[in-house]
């Protein structure tokens, strides 16, 4: 399994430009999360799914859009970039508990090391 | 408004030390806390968690420590190595929620030393 997989790895925008961060889970995980991860600032959650067909916002909404496109899949969209949105940018999924001793276990996947110029 | 503060930012331990790790938080409807682990270039991972009916919870060299009254949690590192040297997150979370959402402290970078 590969658990959770993003693309691109790392990219360069210009200021205005507009592009889309693909995460997909293969564990079979109703919610699924986007964190941008800045220094100082620890994980920020920008979107969140319950499960397939909902989303709802998180800490810091604004300047973004997401999309469950399906049960694996749940993309973010940056519509017009700006500085502000440089970053690392991290998917993650989660689960059923899998027993006593772990609750809400999030898995992540590697980030989108993210540059608007 | 930060739900869990996490301190110190950073710190420097010697090899065989102990590493500390301190959490606040401020909502009495948390009821689960783990600590995740991050190394440079890659995502957080979960290291070890712990739920409010216990006031310690030991694995390996890495053990929590829990304060309910105090709303503190803590991580301790016992004989730090320099595998250990990365990023530490301290999170919370209501098990009642589904969707499993967690509020995550800002992180704190440890650096082991040979």
């Amino acid at each position: 399994n590969a658990g959770v997989t993003q693309t691109p790895k790392f990219q360069v925008l210009k200021t205005g430009q507009s592009m889309t961060l693909q995460c997909a889970q293969d564990m079979n995980h109703n919610s699924m999360y986007w964190y941008r991860q800045d220094p100082g600032m620890g994980l920020r959650l920008i979107y969140y799914s319950a499960s397939e067909g909902t989303t709802d916002k998180g800490e810091v909404p604004n300047g973004y859009n997401v999309s469950r496109l399906n049960k694996r899949e749940f993309s973010l969209r940056l519509e017009s970039a700006a500085p502000s949105q440089t970053s690392v940018y991290f998917c993650a999924s989660s689960g059923p508990s899998r027993g006593l001793a772990v609750y809400n276990e999030q898995f992540f996947g590697p980030g989108t090391r993210l540059t608007v110029l | 408004q930060q739900q869990v503060k996490q301190s110190p930012q950073s710190l420097i331990v010697q090899k065989g030390g102990i590493s500390i790790i301190n959490c606040a938080y401020e909502n009495t409807a948390f009821d689960y806390f783990p600590w995740y682990q991050q190394f440079p270039g890659k995502g957080p991972a979960l290291l070890i968690a712990i739920r409010p009916d216990v006031s310690e919870k030991k694995e390996g060299r890495f053990t929590i420590s829990f304060n309910k009254s105090a709303k503190q949690f803590s991580l301790h590192i016992m004989d730090s190595q320099p595998g250990d040297s990365a990023t530490y997150f301290c999170a919370a979370s209501r098990t009642t929620d589904s969707w499993g959402k967690l509020q995550f402290g800002a992180g704190t970078q440890v650096v082991v030393t040979p």
